[in-house]
Formats: structure tokens, sequence, C-alpha cells
């Protein structure tokens, strides 16, 4: 049974289109990211937030915004959709008080296409 | 800079034993992470190393050399399962302590 949830999983939509990527959690951690993986490519961080209302961007520059108001919730927006955001988007999380101890829990991904 | 390097594929039969190699730079260190992804899932954990030294957890064991930026994970007794690509990630500990990934190494097993 999965504890991070991701919606929705697969997504088709028309340029210029404002989209929201949703992710929870239920285990309590205090750490979350977003990453981007293209077939056979490694994981480019997006954004991470250590807590509620704290949010940083990661090395990938998306054009992307997130948002941490609750511990459990970590939506990704898009305010206008391209071609070049076609990818998979992965969400994680972690418990800073057990670093390294049990690594990221990812969720299932959603696989976004931009036409 | 930071950078993690490791092989693209390796094809091994099944029942047989696999060495998947990994060479990292971080800035900074705070462990060694590999994870299973099968094709169009989620990764998912398999080990952690922060310490020099082989750890083992069942059919699968990680080692590590802080000293060399190496690290080699090791699955023994082959299933066809394990057809996988395996990613070796490392964390820094600047810069938000931030874990970046490798491109993974796509295993074949073949009966």
């Amino acid at each position: 049974e999965a504890d991070i949830y991701q919606t929705p999983r697969y997504l088709v939509i028309g340029t210029g289109k404002k989209i929201t990527l949703e992710c929870s959690q239920t285990m309590g951690h205090d750490k979350m990211y977003w990453y981007q993986q293209d077939p056979g490519m490694e994981l480019h961080l997006i954004h991470y937030s250590y807590g509620v209302n704290s949010t940083e961007k990661g090395d990938l520059s998306s054009e992307s915004t997130v948002s941490r108001i609750r511990t459990e919730h970590f939506p990704l927006t898009l305010e206008s959709a391209r071609p070049s955001h076609t990818s998979q988007y992965l969400c994680a999380s972690s418990d800073s008080t057990r670093t390294g101890g049990s690594g990221y829990t990812f969720g299932s991904g959603t696989r976004l296409t931009v036409v | 800079g930071q950078n993690i390097d490791q092989p693209t594929e390796m094809t091994a039969t099944e029942g047989a034993i696999v060495q998947i190699n990994c060479t990292y730079q971080t800035s900074g260190f705070n462990g060694l992470f590999w994870y299973q992804q099968h094709a169009g899932e989620a990764p998912t954990f398999l080990s952690y190393n922060v310490l020099d030294g082989l750890e083992e957890k069942g059919r699968f064991s990680s080692f590590l050399s802080r000293s060399k930026g190496y690290s080699y994970l090791l699955l023994k007794e082959l299933q066809m399962k394990d057809s996988a690509s395996y990613l070796c990630a490392a964390a820094g500990n600047t810069g938000g302590f931030k874990t970046i990934f490798g491109a993974g190494t796509r295993l074949f097993v073949k009966a």
C-alpha cells in the first residue's frame, strides 16, 4: 500500500494550459521533493521543501512553482505548459530524523504529455 | 562539481552474481544510496552506506569507500525479477543537503 500518492497518473494537455500535479504523503515526513525524469535518464531535482512554508528551487529550472501549506501536501504547478515540459514527474518524501536509514519514498509518478 | 558515474547497461544470467559500480563526487558527503527502478515505475530504496565497508541485506549488498568516492551494489542469486535499473545516489552536506542521482544501470537478467 502506497504511503505517498500522486495524481493524476497520466495527463495529456494542450500548450499554454495551467496544470497542478498533486502529491500527498501520510507518513508525517518533513522533507518533500519533486524530480523530473526522462526515460533512461537521471532524476533532476526541481523543487524541495524541508517543512511547512519552506520551499526551495532545485537544480533544474522548470518554470514551475510549489507550495507547502500542510506537512502532507506538496503540489507542483505549471502556469503555462509547453511541449518541453513533457516528462515524468516524481514526488518523494523523507524523514530528516531518520536521514539515510530509509532513503526517499517515491510516489508512482505523473507522466505528463504536452501537445 | 557534483557527478555520479555508473555503467549504462549490464547483462547477467539467472542464478549468477553481478556487481554494479558507481563513482561519485559531491559537495561534502552525507551518504550513498542505491535504488531499484522497474520500467515505468518509481524508484524503491535498496540500501544506504555512510561509513566505509560492506552492508549486507539478503541477496543484495552495498559497499562504500569514501576515500575513493566509490560504491558498488552486489546482487547474488539473480532472479528474472531483478531486471531493472539500479540508481546510485549521493547525498551532499552543503547547499541544502541535496541528493544527486545517477542515470542508472539497466540490468538485464537472462535465463
